[in-house]
């Protein structure tokens, strides 16, 4: 699976847009991005995924840069319950269970 | 909506002592599921992957005999933490592939372990 890099963190205003880098140079052709999140204390929650195309869901937007080496998670009014810790993971998509495997991840701070 | 749970959410012994920790999923079949640990402040280790009706898959430097797996059902998946030291004090959470998610994860809420 590919590598992943992200700022391990950065602080947003509650309200505003929260704009969550990753770079992935490496991705491979037939690799997919992953969303997770883990808010304290808790199991990890999937956002979203998305392959070279942008997607959006009622959680949050992906946006892929046309190289796909890079990739922005949007949460676009950000609340104070989107305090997490959010990884980016990389890797194919298989037919069955696969696992993932986590990086450090940004811890995202939202402030009033 | 389909979840994982868990259980207990947290559980405290003495060391020496056996820990079961269960993993269910909610409304939804899983034949794989997976358990991973959690240290503070740091990021989620993989540790094995559970297969129902056949045999755990344990991540290189895990040791299968003090981290004991059974995947009974195609709902239950159990890890049993045997002869706990402190060094095992940690976060343990299970996950299982969403259905219509091809390669998603549901996680669990996890399990607060806590060796004396």
């Amino acid at each position: 699976d590919a590598k992943t890099t992200q700022p391990p963190s950065m602080d947003c205003a509650e309200g505003r847009a929260a704009n969550l880098p990753c770079n992935h140079s490496t991705i491979s052709g037939n690799e997919y991005v992953y969303w997770y999140r883990q808010i304290h204390s808790q199991g990890p929650q999937y956002i979203i995924h998305g392959l070279k195309n942008n997607e959006t869901n009622e959680m949050a937007s992906l946006i892929i840069t046309e190289d796909r080496k890079s990739s922005t998670l949007i949460l676009p009014h950000a609340t104070l319950r989107d305090t997490a810790v959010y990884y980016c993971i990389v890797r194919i998509t298989l037919q069955g269970a696969q696992k993932l495997v986590f990086g450090q991840g940004t811890r995202l701070t939202i402030n009033p | 909506g389909a979840v994982v749970s868990q259980h207990p959410s947290w559980v405290i012994c003495k060391s020496g002592t056996s820990v079961k920790i269960e993993c269910r999923s909610l409304d939804f079949q899983a034949t794989t599921m997976f358990w991973y640990r959690q240290f503070p402040k740091q990021s989620l280790m993989l540790m094995a992957t559970s297969n129902e009706g056949s045999k755990a898959t344990y991540e290189q430097g895990v040791e299968k005999d003090k981290f004991l797996i059974n995947h009974a059902s195609l709902t239950l998946s159990t890890l049993t933490v045997t002869s706990a030291h402190p060094e095992d004090s940690s976060f343990y959470i299970c996950s299982a592939p969403i259905p219509h998610l091809p390669d998603t994860q549901y996680f669990g809420p996890g399990t607060r372990l806590t060796v004396l």
